[in-house]
């Protein structure tokens, strides 16, 4: 199946610095999403993403969709401690069948 | 988080016990997927599943992993003879089947000891 590569593997950041992460893929997608993990919960949904070279915002987040469909970034500004968490993009080619990159494991210093 | 109710969020099983994870998608959505998140690492597909279908289970491990959806009640991940690296948290998710995306569940930790 297709295979996502997401960098970094993790990061540690100061309070209000900015942070990006992005996530390639050998093939192409016709949705990227991104995903945040709380620890000892589920994923919850960010950004979704559904043209190619769409950018869009959700407060201190921004993603775009690559032109080639085969990649895709995420964007926070100005960090603050809630910002921590594992962060993972996801594609989908169909409406059905979603993968994941491995996640971005963010740790903020206040 | 709230609308897909897994269960249990904490299960221990002894080596060769059976596992039952359960998942009861959010109102309206007809369309089941599981996951298996080893510690440190990213979410792994398993399953698949509408309503009394199995649409891919690719993921799945041939033996001893079976998963259903029936009409009636929850989604069950069925882990039979349980070994140690079974451990894991288990992630249900569901979508109405329209491609926005799935919402999942808290997920269900396993632990074989």
């Amino acid at each position: 199946g297709q295979q996502l590569n997401q960098s970094p593997q993790s990061m540690f950041i100061q309070e209000g610095e900015d942070v990006s992460m992005n996530c390639t893929s050998s093939s192409i997608f016709n949705t990227w999403l991104w995903y945040k993990q709380d620890p000892g919960e589920g994923p919850v949904l960010l950004i979704a993403l559904y043209k190619a070279g769409e950018l869009t915002s959700n407060g201190r987040l921004t993603a775009q969709f690559g032109i080639t469909r085969k990649d895709s970034f995420l964007n926070i500004s100005a960090s603050i401690p809630s910002d921590v968490g594992i962060y993972f993009c996801a594609g989908q080619y169909n409406n059905n069948d979603m993968r994941f990159g491995a996640g971005t494991r963010l740790t903020v210093k206040p | 988080n709230a609308g897909v109710m897994q269960n249990p969020r904490h299960l221990v099983r002894r080596r060769g016990q059976e596992a039952r994870l359960r998942c009861s998608p959010m109102k309206g959505h007809s369309h089941v997927y599981w996951y298996r998140q080893l510690p440190e690492e990213g979410l792994k597909f398993m399953v698949y599943l509408q309503k009394e279908n199995i649409i891919d289970e690719s993921g799945m491990p041939k033996e001893r992993f079976s998963a259903e959806f029936p009409k009636e009640g929850p989604s069950i991940l069925r882990i039979q003879q349980v070994v140690r690296g079974d451990s894991a948290a288990y992630f249900c998710a569901s979508s109405p089947g329209d491609g926005i995306g799935y919402t999942f569940g808290s997920g269900t930790r396993l632990t074989v000891v």
